[in-house]
């Protein structure tokens, strides 16, 4: 079975600062990796993918995530966040067996301070 | 195009009632799933289907029930509502890349 850990609940940080949310998964197989973003009061959002390819990945607005195999990690990084970052980020695993499942992360809120 | 569509948005059940939530589609995607969001727990896996006609249970399925009778939609039911299943519930649909999830559905059952 697969599971994924977000080692931070909570991740303070001001304005313009770097951020890094950690994400470990443990699958048996080859899986496909995700974050999703949630902003208050609001449903999920793809923020970005590993299906397959280049290990590094890059969204539009400035983040990206690195797959480590060997780590089996998935951690997302920003060089310098802004106010409108503030959300919750969930990292989820698929596994492409049957059905396409996603497991999620207990998700890691990221506040920025001004 | 809409997307992911849920209704109600917002629902208050006394402990023992019925509901059901409506999950539609306009994407022509296979695959459906029905997920609930707790704080501190991420989504859970309530039930998904691959197909119309087709549903399978996922990791939280106890006292939930679902039906896929056309390829838009996906129903999930609540038979007899308890307290534990207060929660926001969320819809999604994938075309085998990524999931797109609906805007959820509030529930509290006192």
């Amino acid at each position: 079975a697969q599971s994924v850990t977000q080692l931070d609940s909570q991740v303070p940080v001001f304005e313009e600062a770097p951020v890094e949310l950690r994400c470990n998964y443990s699958s048996s197989v080859s899986v496909y990796l995700f974050w999703y973003v949630q902003y208050p009061n609001q449903g999920l959002q793809l923020l970005l993918k590993y299906l397959s390819g280049s290990t590094l990945v890059k969204s539009i607005n400035g983040f990206e995530a690195e797959f480590n195999k060997s780590q089996t990690s998935f951690h997302l990084r920003k060089p310098s966040v802004h106010i409108s970052d503030t959300a919750e980020y969930f990292c989820a695993v698929s596994d492409r067996e049957y059905g396409n499942k996603l497991v999620f992360g207990a998700g890691t809120i990221l506040r920025v301070k001004s | 195009n809409a997307g992911v569509t849920q209704t109600p948005k917002f629902r208050v059940l006394k402990t023992g009632q019925s509901m059901t939530l409506l999950c539609a589609q306009d994407m022509n995607h296979e695959y459906m799933y029905w997920y609930r969001q707790d704080p501190g727990m991420g989504l859970r896996l309530i039930h998904y289907s691959v197909g119309e006609g087709t549903t399978a249970k996922g990791e939280v399925p106890d006292g939930y029930n679902v039906s896929r009778l056309k390829k838009q939609n996906f129903l999930l039911g609540l038979e007899s509502a308890a307290p534990s299943q207060t929660s926001v519930y969320f819809c999604a649909s994938t075309n085998l890349n990524e999931q797109y999830f609906g805007p959820g559905t509030r529930l509290t059952v006192t």
